[in-house]
């Protein structure tokens, strides 16, 4: 059974810093590995995705890293604004299935 | 030029009533899905439909009926509404593929008295 979890739950942090979220997956069997962003009161919107052949994606000052046998990625921002703060959500899809099993969320307040 | 939209945004209604949320995505995918977001934020799959079949059926209520009357609409019907229903409901939309972008809409905000 896939399990998914994110650390930190919650992260606060000054403008500028550079952060980085954590993802963990119990069963590397994945196509993928996908990051999303969710504002209060809104919907999802899809950051970055990243291939199971793929090691690296970027986009911005984001960047994310897959590693897929010890079942980890992390979303690297850079000079953090505090229009970055939402919940940051991880998600894989079950093998072989549209099925996507998201991560319990990190919610990152960047402050001025 | 919206993606993937969902009416209503809110919807508040007594429990044991029949409510209807639309989604409707102009991306030209073949794959929709449901999600429910609890009050914990936590996101889990409940449908998934490809070129108005369905794929995934997961644990719900059969309160719950998605109708896909055609590739760019999905929606969902509940029956007898109840308190635990309350949550925050999010269509999505892919091209079909595990190795797709899943496209999120606004959400619907349900909320049973």
């Amino acid at each position: 059974k896939q399990e998914v979890t994110q650390i930190p739950a919650a992260l606060s942090v000054p403008e500028g810093e550079n952060l980085v979220l954590n993802c963990s997956f119990t069963d590397s069997a994945i196509y993928n590995l996908q990051w999303f962003r969710q504002d209060p009161g809104k919907g999802l919107t899809s950051l970055l995705l990243i291939q199971s052949s793929q090691r690296e994606q970027t986009s911005g000052r984001l960047n994310a890293s897959l590693d897929k046998s010890s079942g980890r990625s992390t979303l690297y921002i850079a000079a953090s604004q505090p229009g970055d703060s939402a919940t940051y959500l991880c998600a894989v899809p079950l093998y072989n299935t549209d099925k996507l099993i998201f991560g319990t969320g990190t919610r990152l307040q960047v402050f001025p | 030029d919206t993606a993937v939209s969902q009416t209503p945004k809110y919807l508040v209604t007594q429990m044991g009533n029949d409510k209807s949320i639309k989604c409707e995505q102009n991306l030209g995918h073949d794959t929709m899905y449901w999600y429910k977001q609890d009050s914990k934020k936590f996101l889990k799959i409940m449908f998934s439909y490809n070129n108005k079949e369905l794929i995934i059926n997961e644990t719900v209520p059969n309160r719950f009926s998605p109708k896909s009357p055609d590739k760019a609409h999905l929606n969902l019907h509940i029956n007898s509404l109840e308190l635990g229903d309350s949550a925050v409901y999010f269509c999505a939309s892919s091209r079909g593929t595990t190795q797709e972008t899943q496209y999120f809409g606004p959400g619907t905000r349900l909320l049973v008295l």
